[in-house]
């Protein structure tokens, strides 16, 4: 079965670049979030869409913003990264209207040096 | 502040027998509690859930039970293998973020 895809899998930026993060939903998944795991922690969540509006907001900062497109592939963009940034990046999708479980990729990796 | 707390950071388990897997959550206006397996270097693999309407849910050798009185839910996995080694986040919902506890690190002894 088709599962979320992520890329890249690995990026490494140094302090102040921007980073962007892509996420391709299970096909006919409508809705997208975004979660943080630094290490030793539980994912943290930071923003969701569903059907191309954001339909939640957590803990992202302002330097993040995201969107999600036609196609229903989202992208997360983070400016000004900040060594704390570096982390593992998930995405998960799931139909928003009618699934509470949430199907996650295998996430980015970030290192900010 | 930690609205799902998962207190034992790990758990050993010989092959065969039970694990029980805790968890224990602040906010009374989750509805929804799922769990999820994660391997190193691999996004969390959902496993089973459980609306706050019923007490019980079972798949397999998985089980998962809700107490909302004492706001608490356990993991049974009957009979654990060694494939089952890995660690198991909780998670909480009450709309569309997922909160989750901070994990336990399962290990299942041949």
């Amino acid at each position: 079965a088709a599962g979320v895809i992520q890329s890249p899998r690995h990026l490494i930026k140094e302090k102040r670049e921007t980073a962007t993060l892509k996420c391709y939903p299970i096909p006919r998944h409508d809705t997208v979030y975004w979660y943080q795991q630094g290490p030793g922690q539980d994912p943290q969540f930071l923003i969701s869409f569903y059907e191309k509006m954001q339909s939640d907001k957590g803990s992202i900062p302002d330097r993040f913003s995201a969107q999600q497109f036609s196609d229903y592939h989202s992208e997360l963009n983070m400016s000004s990264l900040e060594l704390g940034d570096s982390a593992l990046y998930f995405c998960a999708s799931n139909r928003g209207a009618s699934s509470y479980e949430q199907y996650f990729g295998p996430g980015t990796r970030l290192t900010v040096t | 502040d930690q609205q799902v707390k998962q207190n034992s950071p790990s758990l050993s388990v010989q092959e065969g027998r039970i694990s029980i897997l805790n968890c224990d959550y602040t906010n009374s206006m989750f509805d929804y509690f799922l769990w999820y397996k994660k391997y190193p270097a691999e996004g969390p693999t959902f496993l089973i859930s459980i609306s706050s309407i019923k007490d019980k849910n079972e798949d397999g050798r998985f089980t998962v039970f809700l107490n909302k009185s004492a706001k608490h839910l356990s993991l049974h996995i009957v009979p654990s293998q060694p494939g089952d080694s890995a660690v198991y986040f909780c998670a909480a919902t009450s709309g569309y973020a997922l909160n989750f506890g901070k994990g336990t690190s399962l290990l299942v002894t041949p």
